[in-house]
């Protein structure tokens, strides 16, 4: 089993839509939460942190379950721009070691 | 400009022929990691730094070698590269290791090895 689990999709989705990733992590000494965003053949970059008390950046929000050890991403208003792939990520001994998800692939259409 | 910069991006090479792919970072980060991906796995971490002279494995260490020497560096080396070490490599750089600290990553490396 792997350590960082998500759904590959792709997703397919109209503008406007409301969209939901899940993630689940198996190592219950994880610490930190992450999802990135990743362009195709791009290098990730940070899209939020993901905190207990869950937090929100405009149409993004994101939520963090540690007794199921499970991670969500909500995108509302989906915009052409938010194709990409989504990745969860899950730290562990001190913020040193960094497990990656596989990602999930969405696609929004016009 | 902040950046992470790896040389070089694009690299074939052989079975066996030693390769070093360089990395480095201008934002005085303390914490330096290097990834593979690969299709349907994701990121997979080879090796990590938390400072100078201070490096320790991840998932993936087998055939790779770093070094810390200097603070902005950290190279990955391989010393007899095998075709299933073909693969998309980033770099990243962190201010410190510990709990919530963003990594910025490099443009990628991609090593195709015959």
């Amino acid at each position: 089993r792997k350590e960082v689990e998500q759904d590959p999709g792709p997703f397919n989705v109209p503008e406007g839509a409301t969209v939901a990733f899940n993630c689940t992590y198996s190592n219950s000494a994880s610490q930190s939460f992450f999802w990135y965003r990743q362009d195709c053949r791009k290098e990730p970059k940070l899209l939020m942190s993901v905190y207990s008390s869950g937090n929100e950046d405009g149409r993004f929000t994101a939520q963090l379950n540690r007794a199921s050890q499970y991670i969500s991403l909500l995108i509302r208003d989906s915009k052409l721009s938010d194709s990409a792939t989504y990745l969860c990520v899950v730290t562990s001994s001190g913020g040193f070691k960094t497990i990656f998800g596989a990602g999930t692939r969405l696609f929004v259409k016009a | 400009e902040a950046q992470v910069t790896q040389n070089p991006r694009y690299l074939i090479t052989v079975t066996g022929k030693k390769l070093t792919v360089t990395c480095s970072q201008n934002m005085n980060h303390e914490y330096m990691s290097w990834y593979r991906q690969d299709p349907g796995l994701g990121l997979r971490q080879i090796y990590y730094s938390m400072n100078v002279e201070v490096t320790d494995k991840g998932d993936v260490p087998e055939g790779y070698k770093v070094s810390r020497k200097e603070k902005r560096n950290f190279p990955l080396i391989l010393e007899s590269p095998s075709p299933n070490q073909t693969s998309l490599y980033f770099c990243a750089s962190s201010l410190i290791a510990g709990d919530y600290n963003e990594q910025f990553f490099g443009p990628g490396t991609r090593l195709t090895v015959l």
